[in-house]
């Protein structure tokens, strides 16, 4: 079955305690995104790969890292969070870039105390 | 900066008839792509329909369809025949030339049996 994978779906943590979200995709595509979604606000642009080994930021980097070294594979990781990154975390992918449809993991509820 | 407005955070309509959800954009950029999303309450983000800017047939997807007007950057969606599934958050989206995306507020939509 086609689809996109996050792990873990729940996670509850402390500020400053590392922690990374990984999201997977079996279907081949080049392009990958992380967004989070706050209400109110929709949902959010962090960063964004074309492929492998090339991200880029989105709207809202800051707190944020991410890498591609595998073109199915793009760990969200977040080295000191802090509460204002509590939040949905959805990982999406689409074939070549972002003009095609994104396909959407199930989304990580993090909470920052 | 890109920006996506969504004017109405809530809007409902009754079983069987047509409503239309707005929004409008913001963008210097000539070559763009339109989206609308949907995400019911389990959370998943669903492709409802897509719209390329150079192509100026409104989108159709079975009782989706779309008001693209270019020049007033508008990009409204239209139900008809309302169903009791269609209750959900739906997101328009823009893409940029630069893979960047961008998402609306949402509306919430509630559909009266």
């Amino acid at each position: 079955e086609a689809q996109v994978t996050q792990n873990p779906r729940y996670l509850i943590t402390v500020t400053g305690k590392k922690l990374t979200v990984t999201c997977s995709q079996n279907m081949n595509h080049e392009y990958m995104s992380w967004y989070r979604q706050d209400p109110g606000l929709g949902l959010r642009q962090i960063y964004y790969s074309m492929n492998v080994e090339v991200t880029d930021k989105g709207d809202v980097p800051e707190g944020y890292k991410v890498s591609r070294k595998e073109k199915r594979n793009f760990p969200l990781i977040l080295e000191s969070p802090s509460p204002n990154q509590t939040s949905l975390y959805f990982c999406a992918s689409s074939l070549s870039s972002v003009n095609y449809e994104q396909y959407f993991g199930p989304g990580t509820r993090l909470t920052v105390t | 900066a890109q920006t996506v407005t969504q004017s109405q955070p809530e809007m409902s309509v009754q079983e069987a008839e047509t409503v239309t959800l707005s929004c409008t954009y913001d963008t210097s950029e000539s070559d763009y792509y339109l989206f609308w999303y949907k995400q019911p309450p389990s959370r998943q983000m669903i492709l409802v329909i897509r719209q390329e800017a150079y192509k100026q047939q409104n989108a159709t997807e079975n009782r989706f369809s779309v008001n693209f007007q270019k020049a007033a950057k508008s990009f409204s969606l239209k139900i008809s025949d309302s169903q009791l599934g269609d209750a959900a958050m739906y997101f328009c989206a823009y893409t940029t030339p630069s893979n960047q995306f961008y998402f609306g507020t949402g509306t919430s939509l509630t559909v009266i049996p």
